[in-house]
């Protein structure tokens, strides 16, 4: 059960876009269409975002959007926004029946 | 409205047990499944635990299976966490969160989170 691989941090200039990956393998992303993302804001709760790779949740505007490909999946946000800054976590279900998160992302706008 | 919250919390010494709680309420709570998760002071979450919607199915992550136990009891709306062997690694935030649907297979996402509940192992 290895943590997902996510880059530590991505930034980007109000009204840009930008795209945040989360490597897993064959036994989690690579093998389900079970991802799911996660916001945090600082001293919160996190919030999914998106569910099932791509699915948004009433109430998540339509910036946010989600892909996969092969074990590789990847969080858009398109239009940045000064209140997107936050923690980002992908989720994977996985071959074993259990659920394994990425290590976090810091997304700071510029 | 929708609602977790957890109880339980606090500081305990090294090999120690401790018992988390976590109170649903504005939903069918035996309809769902619902997760523990972590998170160490800051760092990541960390998936623990999840329960099905009946009890039946049970699921834990490698860092806790045989230290950790999930269970509910559906006519109290209430689900549980019981900690045993504690570890100084062990010290997170823990959060009960419930599942998208009933947990018995698949990964639908978790869309209900409580505030936590803060464990201390010294």
């Amino acid at each position: 059960q290895s943590a997902l691989t996510q880059p530590a941090s991505v930034s980007g200039s109000p009204g840009q876009s930008i795209t945040i990956s989360c490597t897993g393998t064959s036994s989690d992303v690579g093998g389900y269409t079970y991802v799911s993302w996660y916001q945090q804001h600082p001293g919160k709760a996190p919030q999914l975002m998106i569910y099932e790779v791509t699915n948004r949740p009433s109430g998540v505007p339509d910036r946010f959007s989600g892909s996969k490909s092969g074990n590789t999946a990847s969080l858009t946000i398109s239009g940045l926004q000064a209140e997107d800054e936050a923690d980002y976590y992908c989720c994977s279900y996985t071959t074993t029946s259990t659920w394994v998160f990425g290590g976090g992302t810091k997304v700071t706008v510029l | 409205q929708v609602q977790l919250v957890e109880s339980g919390g606090g500081v305990v010494q090294s090999g120690r047990s401790l018992r988390l709680s976590c109170a649903a309420s504005g939903f069918t709570f035996s309809d769902y499944g619902i997760h523990w998760v972590r998170q160490a002071p800051g760092k990541g979450l960390e998936w623990l635990a999840v329960i099905s919607y009946h009890g039946r199915n049970t699921f834990y992550a490698d860092s806790v299976k045989g230290r950790f136990t999930v269970s509910r009891d559906n006519s109290k709306n209430t689900l549980f966490l019981q900690m045993n062997s504690l570890r100084a690694e062990d010290t997170s935030l823990y959060y009960c969160a419930r599942d998208r649907k009933a947990a018995v297979a698949g990964g639908y996402g978790i869309d209900v989170w409580g505030q936590g509940t803060t464990v201390t192992v010294s």
